[in-house]
């Protein structure tokens, strides 16, 4: 069965570099897109997508908001994917997943548990 | 890119059905074909559970059911049960490479 499993809890300081990495199994990993998305915490924070990558290299789209700030890899010897976000302030304090990108428009068919970031001096 | 509107809280007796509703601009349901529901428990990863509007994956249960009207889209779930209790958030697609997700709705089932 599809797996995505990611990497555990991050603790940053402002201005720092944190990079998080998503493992998937259980299916063609050179043959699927990769999504990261984030919720804030707190209720009524709605989930915000950072950008896509193509598993094995090729198109890489990010969220204009996060140009500039965040970069997406894949290793195809492990399966991962990653996503390293710079330049952390503590608005980047959230749980980020990884969403496999399946068959059809707009589909997350399969998530990660989330690898929760905090920002905090 | 706003968020999607969702209502914060929705409930139901078991057995009951519950209607959410996820409401944004034109420019938000960009393709009004690309709608998606997923369904997220504490300590679990969020599910898929409605795309393309109305189409279920294998293994969502035909209680859940989607619609779409104008610029707002809805979330059926019908015969309530204890494990569906859950936030369920929507998503649109809101042009190329540009996803919109709503602010999510806490369903609880009384």
């Amino acid at each position: 069965q599809v797996q995505l499993v990611q990497s555990g809890a991050e603790v940053k300081k402002p201005g720092a570099s944190v990079k998080i990495s998503c493992r998937a199994s259980g299916y063609t990993f050179t043959s699927y897109y990769m999504h990261w998305v984030r919720q804030a915490p707190g209720q009524g924070q709605a989930i915000e997508w950072m950008g896509i990558t193509k598993a094995g290299g090729g198109i890489t789209k990010y969220a204009q908001k996060f140009q500039g700030r965040v970069t997406m890899t894949s290793d195809t010897s492990t399966n991962t994917i990653y996503m390293e976000l710079s330049s952390l302030r503590s608005e980047d304090t959230a749980v980020y997943y990884c969403a496999r990108d399946g068959v059809g428009g707009n589909v997350f068919d399969y998530w990660g548990q989330g690898t929760p970031v905090t920002v905090s001096s | 890119q706003s968020a999607l509107t969702q209502p914060p809280s929705a409930s139901g007796s078991p057995g009951q059905s519950v209607t959410i509703s996820c409401t944004g601009t034109s420019r938000d349901f960009d393709n009004f074909n690309y709608v998606s529901w997923y369904q997220h428990r504490p300590g679990k990863a969020p599910k898929l559970m409605i795309y393309e509007v109305t189409k279920r994956p294998s293994g969502v249960p035909d209680r859940f059911s989607g619609s779409k009207s104008g610029n707002t889209a809805s979330l059926t779930v019908s015969g309530l049960q204890a494990e569906d209790e859950a936030d369920y958030y929507c998503s649109s697609s809101a042009g190329s490479y540009n996803y919109v997700f709503g602010t999510g709705t806490k369903v609880t089932v009384l």
